[in-house]
């Protein structure tokens, strides 16, 4: 059974601190990993994908990944109240175009 | 801006009756999925297809069908609408293994 285990949360952070986000995933063979974003209500938007050990950044957030750990993160610097929302991890293998989905992490910056 | 599109945002059907849910894609994906969003049990899924005509069973696909006819157009059809198919509807699209496009969602409630 693959699994993708994230910590529900809520995460609380202040305004203007770094998050830290993070994801464990069961099946060694997954090869692509994404981060979405969820607000209240509404449905998931692909904010990261990365798919290489190390890091890769996209403005105020960055994805790491370190597959000898099996271990995912998004850290989101300066973070905004705007940010405020459930963030899910997902992980697929070599070949599946279904990745497995985590529970999400609910983050709450605080003014 | 690609888009998926989800016919209904929300829809209140009495029990039994045959519920249809569209979703268009305007990025000539050839992935199309339908997943269901419940409240602790994340994001579930109902079904997939590949490619027109092809479809393949998800995790929970009983009480459900699904038709595509054509590439840009999957529907999820609830049978006999149950109480317990009460919820939030997702439906993505995706090009290979790059991550998904989601529609806004149609929250279903059944009475």
């Amino acid at each position: 059974q693959k699994e993708v285990e994230q910590n529900s949360g809520p995460l609380s952070v202040p305004e203007g601190a770094i998050a830290s986000l993070n994801c464990t995933y069961s099946d060694r063979g997954s090869q692509s990993f994404f981060w979405y974003r969820q607000y209240s209500g509404k449905s998931p938007e692909l904010i990261m994908f990365i798919y290489s050990n190390g890091d890769k950044e996209d403005g105020r957030f960055t994805a790491q990944l370190n597959k000898a750990s099996q271990y995912v993160s998004l850290l989101i610097r300066d973070s905004q109240p705007s940010d405020s929302a459930t963030y899910l991890c997902a992980a697929s293998s070599g070949g599946s175009y279904i990745p497995t989905f985590g529970r999400g992490t609910s983050l709450i910056v605080h003014p | 801006d690609v888009k998926v599109t989800q016919s209904s945002r929300y829809l209140v059907k009495r029990t039994g009756e045959k519920v249809f849910l569209e979703c268009v894609q305007d990025m000539d994906h050839e992935n199309m999925f339908w997943y269901r969003q419940d409240p602790g049990l994340g994001l579930r899924l109902i079904y997939f297809s590949y490619d027109v005509k092809m479809k393949e069973k998800g995790d929970i696909p009983e009480g459900y069908s699904v038709s595509r006819e054509k590439k840009e157009r999957f529907s999820l059809i609830l049978e006999s609408a149950s109480t317990n198919q009460t919820s939030m509807y997702l439906c993505a699209s995706s090009l290979k293994q790059w991550g998904y496009t989601f529609g806004s969602g149609t929250r279903l409630t059944v009475v």
